[in-house]
Order: C-alpha cells, then structure tokens, then sequence
C-alpha cells in the first residue's frame, strides 16, 4: 500500500514566523510532487510543484525534496494570517494526496 | 472563462437513491478526474479519464461509476447510494495526466 502521510496538525505560527509543513512518502518510486493549498470550504489549488532533490524557491514558499530519506517540506517564511489553510502534499506518478496539514498563523 | 465547475453544489439523497455529479472545463484540458474528500482523509481518486474516450480506476471506484461524454465533460453516476459515500466530491481537469490540476468548487453530498 501506498503512503502519502503528513502531520494533521493543527500548526500554529505567530505572524512573521517560518511554518514548516513536512510529507512522507513510502513508495521509493516516486519522482516529483505537487503542494497544494486548500482554505476551509474551498477547492485546492496548486503553489508549488518539484522533482529535483533540493530546495525549489517561489517568492515566500520553498519546497524541499530529498529522495534518500523519502520526504519532502513545504516553507513559507514571513508568514501572513492569509496563510492558514490546509497544505496538501501529492504525489504526482499515482495522483495520491496526503491527509493534508492545517495551518494557523496567529496576528 | 469559468475554468472547472460543478453541478450540484449540495445534495441529499436517501440510501439507494441514484444521481449524477456533472463537471465540465473549458481550459482545453484533456484530463480529467473525480476525486472524494473526507475529513482526516485528504483527497483519494476515485476514477480519471486520461484523455477523451477513456477512463480508469483510481483508489476508490466501488460504487461509482463514470462517462467522458466529450472532452470537456465528465460526469461521476452512484447507482445506489450509501451512507459511506457522504463526502465532498471534487472535479479536476489537467493538461495531460500527472500533471498540474485544477479543482472545480466541489460538491457536498449526504446519504441519509
């Protein structure tokens, strides 16, 4: 059976902080992920995609991905209330999501 | 342009009643996919349709199934719905399988 698992938190941040969003996956196999953010009641929408180990940077997100050790993290530095949401990790060969992280950033 | 939407927003059935989600996209994709959401469960595929004219299993099919009517529709039919089948069900659309995908607004079935 395949695994995509994240902490469901909830992680709460101060305002201005550095939120560390972490995924492990189980099948060796997998080659490149997605993150995806959902607010409460919304659909998910995408924020950062990678395949490369090492860190992926986009504006305040930076993905990190290391293949060896099977996980992979989400960033978001000077974080903003206006990112407390539910983090999605996936894995893109199988389309397999994890249970998602809820994220609060307290002003 | 709307992007992914879906029909109904909300829906109730009985047990054993039957109905048809609808969803359809206009950004040309040729993906398409049904996907559940449940509370502490993330979201688990539930069938996709890789381009027009096919369609396959993902995770979760028992109960379901579903028609690429064309290549911008792609409708997910309960023949006898269950209590477990309550949930939040997303449409997406993607360019080509695995890639980037973009979700529809959902729709929030109970089975009483």
């Amino acid at each position: 059976q395949k695994e995509v698992e994240q902490n469901s938190g909830p992680l709460s941040v101060p305002e201005g902080a550095i939120a560390s969003l972490n995924c492990t996956y189980s099948d060796r196999g997998s080659q490149s992920f997605f993150w995806y953010r959902q607010y409460s009641g919304k659909s998910p929408e995408l924020i950062m995609f990678i395949y490369s180990n090492g860190d992926k940077e986009d504006g305040r997100f930076t993905a990190q991905l290391n293949k060896a050790s099977q996980y992979v993290s989400l960033l978001i530095r000077d974080s903003q209330p206006s990112d407390s949401a539910t983090y999605l990790c996936a894995v893109r060969n199988d389309m397999r999501f994890g249970a998602g992280t809820r994220l609060t950033v307290k002003p | 342009n709307a992007g992914v939407t879906q029909t109904p927003k909300f829906q109730v059935l009985k047990t054993g009643q039957s109905m048809t989600l609808q969803c359809a996209q206009d950004m040309n994709h040729n993906s398409m996919y049904w996907y559940r959401q449940d509370p502490g469960m993330g979201l688990r595929l539930i069938y996709y349709s890789a381009s027009e004219g096919t369609t396959d299993k993902g995770e979760v099919p028992n109960g379901y199934n579903v028609s690429r009517l064309n290549k911008r529709e792609f409708s997910l039919r309960l023949e006898s719905a269950a209590p477990s089948q309550t949930s939040v069900y997303f449409c997406a659309s993607g360019l080509a399988t695995y890639n980037e995908q973009f979700f529809g607004p959902g729709t929030r079935l109970t089975v009483l």
